[in-house]
């Protein structure tokens, strides 16, 4: 069973930094892109960064570049994703999410979410 | 980037009946190479992650009902819920993945009435 569990969300202040990470298993994890995308509390979703399987080809939204870094390590099977310079329009749930298969494909499988609050 | 637009994006029904939720891109979908659109569809309830329901504009993910229908090419995609159960109400989503960055469609929320 493919499963995505998210970690090290919380409450940080403006300006600090915060580190999420994504433990997968159920699948070979070297062999999927993977990225994260997040939602704000009542609103939709926001794809963030992405990963090619091999940290190849990484892209991030307009939005957070220059302050999130996302990165993975195939050896624990974990995904990351660094986030800097936080200000309080990055308060949101962020999902981990895999992409179907390698090439132009979907979000097949998401996680549960971790929730980051950047408040004052 | 792509900008995706849903409608409506609140929708009243009774089990039972039919629904219809349009997803316009700004550009077209349709990748010339493999002859697909590249659009998908989520199904997000309360308290859950999203579900993929439906990719290529309208092929059923593994396991999903067939009384979701997706439909559409170009820039203009339809998900149909045909004779929608208590259990379908949830926020709807469409996405492209035809470019960088991924867009998503600000989501329709499904509701009894």
């Amino acid at each position: 069973e493919v499963q995505l569990v998210e970690s090290g969300g919380g409450l940080v202040q403006p300006g600090r930094s915060l580190k999420l990470s994504c433990l997968a298993s159920g699948f070979t994890f070297s062999n999927y892109g993977m990225n994260w995308i997040r939602q704000a509390p009542g609103k939709g979703l926001e794809w963030v960064a992405s990963i090619s399987s091999s940290s190849s080809y990484i892209y991030y939204a307009d939005t957070v570049k220059g302050r999130f870094t996302i990165s993975r390590d195939n050896a624990k099977n974990t995904l990351y994703l660094q986030m800097t310079s936080l200000r309080s329009e990055d308060t949101a749930l962020y999902y981990c999410a895999r992409r179907a298969y390698p090439g132009i494909t979907p979000f097949d499988y998401w996680g549960q979410g971790v929730m980051v609050t950047v408040s004052s | 980037d792509i900008v995706m637009t849903q409608s409506p994006s609140s929708l009243a029904v009774s089990a039972g009946e039919t629904v219809t939720i349009n997803c316009k891109s700004s550009q077209s979908l349709f990748g010339s190479v493999r002859q697909k659109n590249y659009l998908a569809w989520y199904q997000q309830k309360p308290g859950q992650s999203p579900k993929l329901l439906i990719y290529l504009a309208s092929t059923r993910e593994s396991g999903v009902p067939d009384r979701f229908i997706g439909s559409g090419s170009g820039t203009d995609f339809t998900l149909t819920i045909s004779s929608v159960q208590a259990e379908d109400l949830a926020n709807y989503y469409c996405q492209q993945y035809y470019d960088t960055p991924d867009t998503f469609g600000a989501g329709t929320k499904l509701e009894l009435k």
